[in-house]
């Protein structure tokens, strides 16, 4: 069965210090999204990007944030400074994008932690 | 998209179903209710979805009222694996202005114990 795949599953980085955060999301998928979720909070809707660009996002994804997929299979996000806060689980997740159903499926995650 | 509410924890015997409500009274009628679950900190995992008929899956039932103001998840023959955070969603697919991103809330932690 075709699955999201996210690496690294654990990133340790220092404050201010750039991060890039890789995604495989599901063959044929037209839709792309990232969340993310602090310790012991809910998961948050980051972006979604379709067709090339960025369709929607969050008050969260501020000029710090940005999202590419730079070839036909991988989607990332980077961070340009990190903080403290942006320590969390980050999440990709993909979707087929038809009308009569459109399931979300998400990756493994990523664990940031910044220093 | 429509907000829920679902209650905060639940526990289940394991091999008896577990019936968790969601009400989404605000729901209009392109949007579909979603259920995930989340077991720890891995990425949430899809389980059924319907927009105003009952659906059946290998790993659920969800039976939605007819005024779609309410659902519910039935897991027929819960298992200590099934022991997570069920998440509700409503949202609409992708298509005009709506994108199809998903609204988390606290969700229901469900427990399964022996």
């Amino acid at each position: 069965e075709p699955e999201v795949t996210q690496t690294p599953s654990h990133q340790v980085t220092q404050m201010g210090q750039e991060v890039i955060l890789r995604c495989v999301p599901i063959s044929n998928h037209l839709y792309f999204y990232w969340y993310r979720q602090i310790l012991g909070q809910k998961v948050e809707f980051l972006v979604s990007f379709y067709n090339n660009e960025i369709s929607e996002k969050s008050e969260i994804f501020d000029d710090q944030f940005s999202v590419e997929r730079p070839d036909g299979s991988n989607f990332t996000l980077k961070i340009r400074s990190t903080k403290l806060e942006d320590s969390a689980m980050y999440f990709c997740a993909s979707g087929a994008g038809t009308t009569n159903t459109d399931t979300q499926y998400f990756g493994p995650g990523t664990r940031l932690t910044v220093l | 998209d429509a907000k829920t509410t679902q209650p905060t924890s639940m526990d289940c015997a394991e091999g008896r179903a577990a019936n968790l409500p969601c009400n989404h009274s605000t729901i209009s009628g392109n949007e579909y209710v979603y259920w995930y679950r989340q077991i720890h900190s891995q990425g949430p995992q899809y389980i059924i979805h319907g927009l105003k008929n009952n659906e059946t899956n290998e790993m659920a039932s969800l039976i939605i009222t007819e005024d779609k103001k309410s659902s519910t998840l039935i897991l027929p023959h819960a298992t200590l694996r099934d022991t997570a955070v069920y998440y509700c969603i409503v949202t609409r697919h992708p298509g005009g202005t709506s994108y199809g991103k998903l609204t988390f809330g606290q969700g229901t932690i469900l427990t399964v114990h022996p």
